[in-house]
């Protein structure tokens, strides 16, 4: 069973800087990994989606990378901002590529 | 192009009634996904739906029900409601490929009193 896991479950840092956030998964046969932002009492915001073919993804100030081998996936934010400030979530498809399943994500506070 | 839609997004019930929540996809998506968010057990997977059709169910009681219709708008309903069921309840969007990105809603707020 997939399960996905991420640490840090907080993470505080000043603005301006850089920082990873990382997700690992238990079965490294996924297809693809996808991550969110989720601000408080909202919804999901699609970030990336890293498929199983690509090593990483880039937009604007993130980046995303994957390792299957070592079921991984980390998410680089460059020159982070106070508006940075939410919950960002890693969740990979199950087999039948029809459900997500999610870590319980990662609360990033960007103070300035 | 409009996002995902859910309606309405907050509700206040009792214990014992029940609940129909709306999802409206984005325009050409034929695939709308279930989950429920609790501070304690984070998202979990309720059910998917394509083509009007139940592709997926995940580990929810039978309380626990949903259909789409033929325009890809789904409903999900709770009947019986419980304490418990409190949460934030999302909708996501997608075009149905297995696998494919998906987009997500902002939400129904239920509050089971």
């Amino acid at each position: 069973k997939q399960e996905v896991t991420q640490i840090p479950a907080a993470l505080s840092v000043p603005e301006g800087e850089n920082l990873v956030l990382n997700c690992s998964f238990t079965d490294s046969a996924i297809y693809n990994l996808q991550w969110f932002r989720q601000d408080p009492g909202k919804g999901l915001t699609s970030l990336l989606l890293i498929q199983s073919s690509q090593r990483e993804q880039t937009s604007g100030r993130l980046n995303a990378s994957l390792d299957k081998s070592s079921g991984r996936s980390t998410l680089y934010i460059a020159a982070s901002q106070p508006g940075d400030s939410a919950t960002y979530l890693c969740a990979v498809y199950n087999q039948a590529g029809t459900a997500l399943i999610f870590g319980k994500g990662t609360t990033l506070s960007v103070s300035s | 192009k409009a996002g995902v839609t859910q309606t309405p997004r907050y509700l206040i019930k009792t214990r014992g009634q029940q609940v129909t929540l709306s999802c409206s996809p984005i325009s050409g998506h034929r695939s709308v996904s279930w989950y429920q968010q609790t501070p304690g057990q984070g998202l979990q997977f309720l059910f998917e739906y394509f083509s009007e059709t139940q592709r997926n169910k995940g580990n929810f009681p039978g309380r626990f029900s949903g259909r789409q219709f033929s325009n890809s708008r789904s409903e999900m309903n709770v009947s019986t409601l419980e304490l418990g069921d409190s949460a934030l309840y999302l909708c996501a969007s997608s075009s149905g490929t297995p696998n494919t990105e998906a987009f997500f809603g902002q939400g129904t707020r239920l509050t089971v009193v």
